[in-house]
């Protein structure tokens, strides 16, 4: 089974505080991502990468960046936290083959900031 | 543009009956994917089905089918005799099928809750 691991399921940090979201994935997937769901806004795509050290800005980059210099491990960083960064942030990966794109989800990391 | 609608927020049934969960898709693609996840109160996102753009023929697991039709750009979901371990958000969503754009478009999720 495919396995995407993130870091830490609960977190809560200061306004201003640097935050790291780690994400593991197990299966020499390709392409990792990044999303953020709030009530009513539903998922959206922070950011999202498709090979070793490429990233593409998804629809809400603002605020974020990210960090792949392997393969496996795809990390979400919040550079100054805000309270309005307060969410459910859940990574995921995929690979292109014959059994398509399907993407496969980690448990989410919820963060508080305060 | 990408987009995927579920204009059903919230359902709620009694076990053992029947509920379709509607989607509805907008894309310029001639071909692309189409997902339905599943979302239980833990919050993982769980991977239900994927189906190409280019296989319209219905699918059937268990309890749950879904029914794909282009022509009208939906890709319904039905559980049948549904029961409370189904209670969960549903989300369906869109890709497209070419390498290296395979981000994912959400639509807003249907919570469903099943009640005893």
């Amino acid at each position: 089974d495919v396995k995407v691991t993130q870091s830490s399921r609960y977190l809560v940090k200061r306004t201003g505080e640097k935050v790291f979201l780690e994400c593991v994935q197990d299966m020499d997937h390709e392409n990792m991502f990044w999303y953020r769901q709030d009530p009513g806004l539903g998922l959206r795509l922070i950011y999202f990468s498709y090979d070793v050290k490429m990233k593409e800005k998804g629809d809400i980059p603002e605020g974020y960046s990210v960090s792949r210099e392997k393969k496996e491990r795809f990390s979400l960083i919040l550079e100054s936290a805000s309270t309005n960064q307060t969410s459910m942030y859940l990574c995921a990966s995929s690979a292109w083959g014959e059994t398509g794109n399907t993407i496969y989800f980690g448990e989410g990391s919820w963060l508080t900031v305060v | 543009a990408q987009k995927v609608t579920q204009a059903q927020t919230e359902i709620s049934v009694v076990e053992k009956e029947d509920v379709t969960l509607d989607c509805v898709y907008e894309t310029r693609d001639t071909t692309y994917y189409l997902f339905w996840y599943k979302q239980p109160p833990s919050g993982e996102l769980v991977f239900l089905i994927r189906r190409n753009s280019f296989d319209e023929q219905n699918e059937i697991s268990g309890r749950y089918s879904w029914n794909f039709q282009k022509s009208t750009s939906s890709f319904n979901f039905t559980i049948t005799a549904s029961q409370v371990v189904d209670s969960a958000v549903y989300f369906c969503a869109l890709s497209e099928a070419r390498r290296g754009a395979q981000k994912l478009v959400f639509g807003q999720g249907t919570r469903l809750t099943i009640n005893p």
